[in-house]
Order: C-alpha cells, then sequence, then structure tokens
C-alpha cells in the first residue's frame, strides 16, 4: 500500500527534551512538509523540502529542525527552544513543490510536553 | 500577511439538506484551492480541489471559485451524518498552502 506513515501515533516528553518525529512516504513524491495544528485552529508550516539534502523554513520554524537525506523520509526534531511544543504534528508529501500539486496527509503524531 | 478567513461554526444542517461552507483569502495571486475533511483527533484527507473560476463537481460535492471576489466555497448535497466533521480550506501559491481555521459541520438525523 502507498501512504505517508508516522510515528508514534502518541508521545510525551519531558519539558527540556528534545524528541524527534518520525515521517516516511512511499508514494514517490519529492516534495514533503511539517505541520502543526493547536486545538481549533488550521494548520501551520514548519518546515518543507523539495529535493534531498534541501529544505526551507516555513512560517513558524523557530524550535524545530529538520533533515532530508533520503527521498522517501524527512524526519522533524522539536528542540528545547520551541516554547509551546505540545501540538498535533502533521506531514504531508506532494508530487512535487508547485500550487497545483495536492498535498496528503500522514495519520499525525500527537506530543505532549509536560 | 496572507490569510484565509472560515467561519468555525459549527455549521447544523440536517440529514438530506445541503450544506455550503466558505471561505474567502487575501492572496489575489493564489492559484489554487483545497478542501479538506477532517475528523475528530484524525489527520486532514483531501476531498476537493479547483484551479479555474466556477464549478467543479465530484459526487455530492461541489467546489465553486469565485477569484474576482476572492471567494470559494465546499456545497455537500445530500448531507449524512457521516459527513459531520470539520472542513478545511486551503490556497496554494508557489507550494505552500495556507489554512483556514476550518468549519465544523453537524448533519443531525
Amino acid at each position: 500500500d502507498g501512504g505517508i506513515t508516522q510515528s508514534p501515533k502518541y508521545l510525551f516528553r519531558k519539558e527540556g527534551q528534545n524528541v524527534t518525529l518520525s515521517c516516511e512516504q512511499n508514494l514517490n513524491h519529492d516534495a514533503m512538509y511539517w505541520y502543526r495544528q493547536d486545538p481549533g485552529q488550521g494548520l501551520r508550516l514548519i518546515y518543507y523540502s523539495q529535493i534531498v539534502n534541501d529544505f526551507q523554513k516555513g512560517d513558524i520554524a523557530e524550535g524545530y529542525s529538520v533533515s532530508r537525506e533520503k527521498k522517501e523520509s524527512f524526519p522533524l526534531t522539536v528542540t528545547s527552544a520551541q516554547k509551546n511544543p505540545t501540538a498535533f504534528y502533521l506531514c504531508a508529501s506532494a508530487l512535487d513543490l508547485g500550487p497545483t500539486y495536492e498535498q496528503y496527509f500522514g495519520p499525525g503524531t500527537r506530543l505532549t510536553v509536560t | 500577511q496572507k490569510e484565509v478567513e472560515q467561519n468555525s461554526g459549527p455549521l447544523s444542517v440536517p440529514e438530506g439538506a445541503i450544506a455550503s461552507l466558505n471561505c474567502t483569502y487575501s492572496d489575489r495571486g493564489s492559484q489554487s484551492f483545497f478542501w479538506y475533511r477532517q475528523y475528530s483527533g484524525k489527520s486532514p484527507e483531501l476531498i476537493m480541489f479547483i484551479y479555474s473560476n466556477g464549478d467543479k463537481e465530484d459526487g455530492r460535492f461541489t467546489a465553486q471559485l469565485n477569484k474576482a471576489s476572492q471567494y470559494v466555497s465546499l456545497l455537500i448535497r445530500d448531507s449524512q451524518p457521516s459527513d459531520s466533521a470539520t472542513y478545511l480550506c486551503a490556497n496554494g501559491n508557489t507550494g505552500k498552502l495556507i489554512f483556514g481555521q476550518g468549519t465544523t459541520l453537524q448533519v443531525k438525523p
């Protein structure tokens, strides 16, 4: 089955710890994205990548880092510098970067930091 | 700041009725518009996209785009209780999607 997987589904961490969220896709998509969703709000873009070893900051990149060492993988690290890390994190992919390419989402990771 | 605005609702309609969900956007350069459905606790699912002025129909769903008025809507005909969800509108420019905050739809049996 082709699709996007994210793991884990739920993640709990103590304040001050870095945590890495996994995102893998087998759709052969070039573009990958990370979004954050807070209760009652839309999605906000954290980082995106069009090709391996290249990525761009989105609207709320502070306190986050990413890597794109393989086409199918785009992990997100939430660092201790992120002031309000508790949120629902969504990874998406698209055939390419461009306004007419549909983005498809993984199942998400719900991160709770206490 | 480029924005997408949606009424958060909830919008309540009886089963079998037409549900009309609306979205306005500020970026005149937006080239594409997407509607996602999100069930509670789940990730968004793409249900419609539209690039040209006018209507686009897919089954019970119709997306309507009016670029002059910077307005996009989603009509759901013969609404079912299973359509109860939050509907997110997004517009695209240079590959980055800008999302609205979503409209919650409740379809009552």
